[in-house]
């Protein structure tokens, strides 16, 4: 099983902010990344795919970055709507695995 | 558009089964993977397992190997996890959410509203 690893765990971050969140892999997973945001109450919703595309209507502040073990996810200029959860997830192989989530909060 | 809409909530109680609904619309349900997520109260993503419903393959996280069954009704467009002995660990919110095309490991572009499964005596 393929561990992830997100950093930080919280972050705590104005809006206008530059946010990146790392992940990093157990083994090499070449780009089959993917990031996902989840506010409270909410579904999870997929952000980025394959390391760096994204997903379709998902603002272009959001980028992702990286390949093998480790990966980025940068919010250019965080917004009062990108308070939530980020999670890191490998799409390399099952079981499917997810990173522990940053909590990103309004400083 | 697509929408996965779930069945409603459940209290079971412990070494007793639940089984939830996941009915898909807008799309057509036997081109993608269904997964199954789940989320305890306060904490992480897990991934319990997943099918495709095209061939009825499954693959399950060997933590619920023994214990989950998932299967898809191609004719109603719906999905179905039941997880039987539930213990004093199982209680979360399950998401099922659809791979963005029919490998089971698709990214999951398209996800249920979760159903809160309970487990009290």
């Amino acid at each position: 099983e393929i561990q992830m690893t997100q950093s930080p765990s919280s972050l705590s971050a104005s809006v206008g902010d530059r946010v990146t969140i790392t992940c990093r892999a157990s083994q090499s997973i070449s780009r089959y990344l993917n990031w996902y945001q989840q506010k409270p109450g909410q579904a999870p919703k997929l952000l980025i795919y394959a390391g760096s595309t994204l997903q379709s209507g998902v603002p272009s502040r959001f980028s992702g970055s990286g390949s093998g073990t480790d990966f980025t996810l940068t919010v250019s200029s965080l917004q009062p709507e990108d308070f939530a959860t980020y999670y890191c997830q490998q799409s390399y192989s099952t079981p499917l695995t997810f990173g522990g989530g940053t909590k990103a909060e309004i400083k | 558009q697509v929408q996965l809409v779930q069945s409603g909530a459940e209290v079971k109680k412990p070494g007793s089964s639940v089984k939830v609904s996941c009915k898909a619309s807008g799309g057509t349900f036997s081109n993608y993977s269904i997964s199954w997520v789940r989320q305890a109260p306060g904490q992480g993503l897990e991934w319990v397992g997943g099918i495709i419903p095209m061939f009825g393959t499954t693959n399950y996280a060997q933590k619920f190997q023994d214990r989950v069954t998932i299967t898809a009704d191609e004719s109603t467009s719906t999905a179905y996890m039941e997880l039987s002995s539930l213990r004093s660990e199982d209680p979360a919110v399950y998401y099922c959410a659809r791979g963005s095309n029919i490998s089971p490991l698709a990214p999951l572009d398209y996800w249920g509203q979760g159903t809160l499964v309970t487990v009290s005596s």
